[in-house]
């Protein structure tokens, strides 16, 4: 079966500095990875994907995740944060070719001045 | 616009009183699915239906009904409602196995005393 954890449930940090929320899964087969982003009182955000390939994913808004298959890690980066970025992020997997979406329980993102 | 619609966005209810939330989507996608947020505990699936005619429970059917007689609406059914269904509940919808582009609803906030 898959799952996703999250460790930090919340991070603060400041603006302009850079941030790390961390996911790691598991799965013994290859899977499909996914960042979605929630701000305050909105829907769930595609922020971005890996499906195979370049191990380094790019998103919108600046944002960036590595794929590490030997530590089974998908860490999304930010290297300058905006108080724009301000939100809830969700760590997803779901097995390669897979139907279902697993989601993690969320990592609550606070930016300050 | 491709869309995802939820109806009410917003709904207080009283414990035993049924309701329907409504979802419709202008995709043609086969595939759609419930989720409800909890707060700690990420999105959960509560069913899901790959086609008319054709659903299945998620994690978390318990309480819940769905109905798929038309292929873009999906309406969550609460037959008695709780107070443990508190929650933000969210619809999506997709073609089977393509899970990157699944389109997520506005969500609806649903409250019961």
């Amino acid at each position: 079966a898959q799952s996703v954890t999250q460790l930090d449930s919340q991070v603060p940090v400041f603006e302009e500095a850079p941030v790390e929320l961390r996911c790691n899964y598991s799965s013994s087969v290859s899977v499909y990875l996914f960042w979605y982003v929630q701000y305050p009182n909105q829907g769930l955000q595609l922020l971005l994907k890996y499906l195979s390939g370049s191990t380094l994913v790019k998103g919108i808004n600046g944002f960036e995740a590595e794929f590490n298959k030997s530590q089974t890690s998908f860490h999304l980066r930010k290297p300058s944060v905006h108080i724009s970025d301000t939100a809830e992020y969700f760590c997803a997997v779901t097995l390669g070719g897979g139907n279902k979406l697993t989601f993690g329980t969320g990592t609550q993102l606070k930016v300050e001045l | 616009e491709a869309q995802v619609t939820q109806n009410p966005r917003y709904l207080i209810t009283v414990t035993g009183k049924k309701l329907t939330v409504t979802c419709s989507q202008n995709m043609n996608h086969e595939y759609m699915s419930w989720y409800r947020q909890d707060p700690g505990l990420g999105l959960r699936q509560i069913y899901y239906s790959m086609n008319v005619e054709v659903t299945d429970k998620g994690d978390v059917p318990e309480g819940y009904k769905v109905s798929r007689k038309e292929k873009r609406n999906f309406p969550l059914i609460l037959e008695s409602p709780s107070p443990n269904q508190t929650s933000l509940y969210f619809c999506a919808s997709r073609e089977p196995y393509r899970v990157a582009e699944q389109f997520f609803g506005p969500g609806t906030r649903l409250t019961v005393l």
